[in-house]
């Protein structure tokens, strides 16, 4: 079974400075790797993946997220956060069966301060 | 862009009553999925359902829950006999031949009161 750990519920950070989310995944197989954001009152949007090749993957809006497999870490950046990227930020895990459900982490909701 | 699409956007419904979650998913994909996610909560899988039949189901997926495609294009979510705890969002996915990516639609908000 696989399972996911957002340990931040919370993470606050003044506009324009950097921000890492941090996400930590266990799995007996291997697997991909997805960021969701969700703004207030909306659905989930796929922000970035990573499915295979290199380790360092950019998504949209500014951000990148590192695949360690050695931490089984994915960790979320951005190097400079605006007040639109105020949302709740889900790290998810999928088998590599193309059909498998996908398997949320708590999530963890960027504050952004003035 | 191709997108699913959900309706309504929000229940509001007595306990005990039958409520119908209603998708329609990307038109070429093969296998839907609902998903819920409580207020303040993680977002957690409920069914995926592929050929017509469930594929998999979790523990939350319960008798009450049902899961049809009656038309060919919609997907359908049935809760038969509604609950306080069932208040939550229901998300639907699909995902298509030769992708990765499950496309999620926006979501039902359902209050049951």
């Amino acid at each position: 079974a696989q399972s996911v750990t957002q340990l931040d519920s919370q993470v606050p950070v003044f506009e324009e400075a950097p921000v890492e989310l941090r996400c930590n995944y266990s799995s007996s197989v291997s697997v991909y790797l997805f960021w969701y954001v969700q703004y207030p009152n909306q659905g989930l949007q796929l922000l970035l993946k990573y499915l295979s090749g290199s380790t360092l993957v950019k998504g949209i809006n500014g951000f990148e997220a590192e695949f360690n497999k050695s931490q089984t870490s994915f960790h979320l950046r951005k190097p400079s956060v605006h007040i639109s990227d105020t949302a709740e930020y889900f790290c998810a895990v999928r088998t590599m069966n193309r059909d498998d459900k996908i398997i949320f982490g708590k999530g963890t909701r960027l504050h952004i301060l003035p | 862009e191709p997108e699913v699409t959900q309706t309504p956007s929000h229940q509001v419904t007595q306990m005990g009553q039958e409520v119908i979650l209603r998708c329609v998913p990307i038109s070429n994909h093969l296998y839907f999925y609902w998903y819920r996610q409580i207020l303040g909560q993680k977002v957690e899988f409920l069914v995926s359902f592929y050929n017509n039949e469930i594929s998999e189901k979790s523990e939350i997926f319960d008798d009450q829950f049902s899961v049809e495609r009656p038309d060919g294009s919609n997907f359908t979510l049935k809760i038969r006999s509604t609950k306080l705890e069932d208040s939550a969002m229901y998300f639907c996915a699909s995902i298509g031949g030769g992708s990765y990516e499950q496309y999620f639609g926006p979501g039902t908000r359902l209050t049951v009161t």
